[in-house]
């Protein structure tokens, strides 16, 4: 089984509607979550931690469950400029984990 | 305000062929490492160092070398390039202490093909 697991999609998902992602990870001694962002032929870039509490950064909303080990990433209102692979990423100690990403494609 | 710094962008190597691969950072990271990137695959990690000579292995270590001279450089060395390291390498880069949520910073990585 693999540490991180995500649906790879892909989505193809109209502008301005909402999407999620969910992603599972499979050590529960995991510390630290991520989601990163890669566009075509580029480096992954941090969108943004994900805390038990949930937290939002504008149109993106994080959450983790650590009872289910579970991860999911809500875009709301969603824009042309967020096609991208979405990867889900654990940490624990001093390395990280990555899910093989999940390609999102947002429609005109 | 160059961040990670990865070269060369592509390179072509015939099987047999040894070649280094440079990363710097400007950011005195202390914590560097080498991950590779394969269609289905995700990152994998190669090797990570937590300071100036410090390094260990990752997920998939074999075929490649590193060292750690200084805060700032982390080359990756090909001992003998094999058909199965065509991939595209990144490099990042991270405080230690990754609780602190930071996240990596990553080079725009190097496309190696070997033929």
């Amino acid at each position: 089984r693999k540490e991180v697991e995500q649906d790879p999609g892909p989505f193809n998902v109209p502008e301005g509607a909402t999407v999620a992602f969910n992603c599972t990870y499979s050590n529960s001694a995991s510390q630290s979550f991520f989601w990163y962002r890669q566009d075509c032929r580029k480096e992954p870039k941090l969108l943004m931690s994900v805390y038990s509490s949930g937290n939002e950064d504008g149109r993106f909303t994080a959450q983790l469950n650590r009872a289910s080990q579970y991860i999911s990433l809500l875009i709301r209102d969603s824009k042309l400029s967020d096609s991208a692979t979405y990867l889900c990423v654990v940490n624990r100690g001093e390395k990280l984990t990555f899910g093989t990403g999940t390609r999102l494609t947002i429609i005109p | 305000n160059a961040g990670v710094t990865q070269t060369p962008k592509f390179q072509v190597l015939k099987t047999g062929q040894s070649m280094t691969l440079q990363c710097a950072q400007d950011m005195n990271h202390e914590y560097m490492s080498w991950y590779r990137q394969d269609p289905g695959m995700g990152l994998r990690l190669i090797h990570y160092s937590v300071g100036a000579g410090i390094t260990d292995q990752g997920e998939v270590p074999n075929g490649y070398n590193v060292s750690r001279s200084t805060t700032e450089d982390f080359p990756l060395r090909l001992l003998s390039a094999a058909p199965s390291q065509t991939s595209v390498y990144f490099c990042a880069s991270s405080y230690v202490g990754i609780q602190s949520n930071y996240g990596y910073t990553f080079g725009s990585g190097t496309r190696l093909t070997v033929v």
